[in-house]
């Protein structure tokens, strides 16, 4: 069975500091890995993704995303943080029925 | 803009209710999936449809149903609403060659069983 988990729930950062976002998943296969963000009243927008390839990729927004097999884990980042980052993040497994994580909800202090 | 579109946005209904979500895929996209959000439950996958044939079935329960037209829009019917039924249902479609689960999200319908 395939699954997800985000540790933290909610994270409060301050507007130009860094940002981690940890995800952890269970996958019988090589997995694809998928961030998605959900901003207030909105849908999901893919952020970024992983295939196979270069552990490391680049999404939009100025976000990457390491897949560490050996941890289990797809960690999102991003150096500086905008107050227009604030929303809910979601980590995701799957092929073509996706699971999801609980998400975590980053907050920006200015 | 995703190129999902969904309505109602908003419904608020009673118990015991049936209604009806509508979902538009983007233009050309074969796959049409289902999701609810829940405080409770979080992101469901439900059901997903492709060139309207059910692909997969997810935690939908038996009061709901789905189906996907051959114009490729996709409607679900939700009936004898239950309070636990209030959520937001997420409509998304993918790429017709995709199996790698790049989905394009709607923005929900906000449903509320009062």
């Amino acid at each position: 069975a395939q699954s997800v988990t985000q540790p933290d729930i909610h994270i409060t950062v301050s507007e130009g500091a860094s940002l981690e976002l940890r995800c952890n998943y269970s996958y019988g296969a090589t997995p694809y890995l998928f961030w998605y963000v959900q901003s207030p009243g909105q849908g999901l927008q893919l952020l970024l993704k992983y295939f196979s390839g270069d552990t490391l990729v680049q999404g939009i927004k100025g976000f990457e995303a390491e897949f560490k097999r050996s941890q289990s884990s797809f960690n999102l980042r991003k150096p500086s943080v905008h107050w227009s980052d604030a929303a809910e993040y979601f980590c995701a497994v799957g092929d073509y029925k996706l699971s999801f994580g609980a998400g975590t909800t980053v907050t920006v202090r200015a | 803009d995703s190129g999902v579109t969904q309505t109602p946005k908003h419904l608020i209904t009673a118990t015991g209710q049936r209604v009806t979500l509508r979902c538009s895929p983007r233009s050309g996209d074969l796959s049409v999936y289902w999701y609810q959000q829940s405080l409770d439950q979080g992101l469901q996958f439900l059901i997903q449809y492709y060139n309207g044939e059910e692909r997969a079935k997810g935690n939908i329960l038996e009061r709901f149903s789905a189906q996907q037209f051959p114009d490729l829009h996709s409607e679900l019917n939700l009936s004898s609403l239950e309070l636990g039924d209030s959520a937001l249902y997420f409509c998304a479609s993918s790429a017709p060659r995709s199996s790698t689960g790049e989905l394009f999200f709607g923005e929900g319908s906000r449903l509320t069983v009062l």
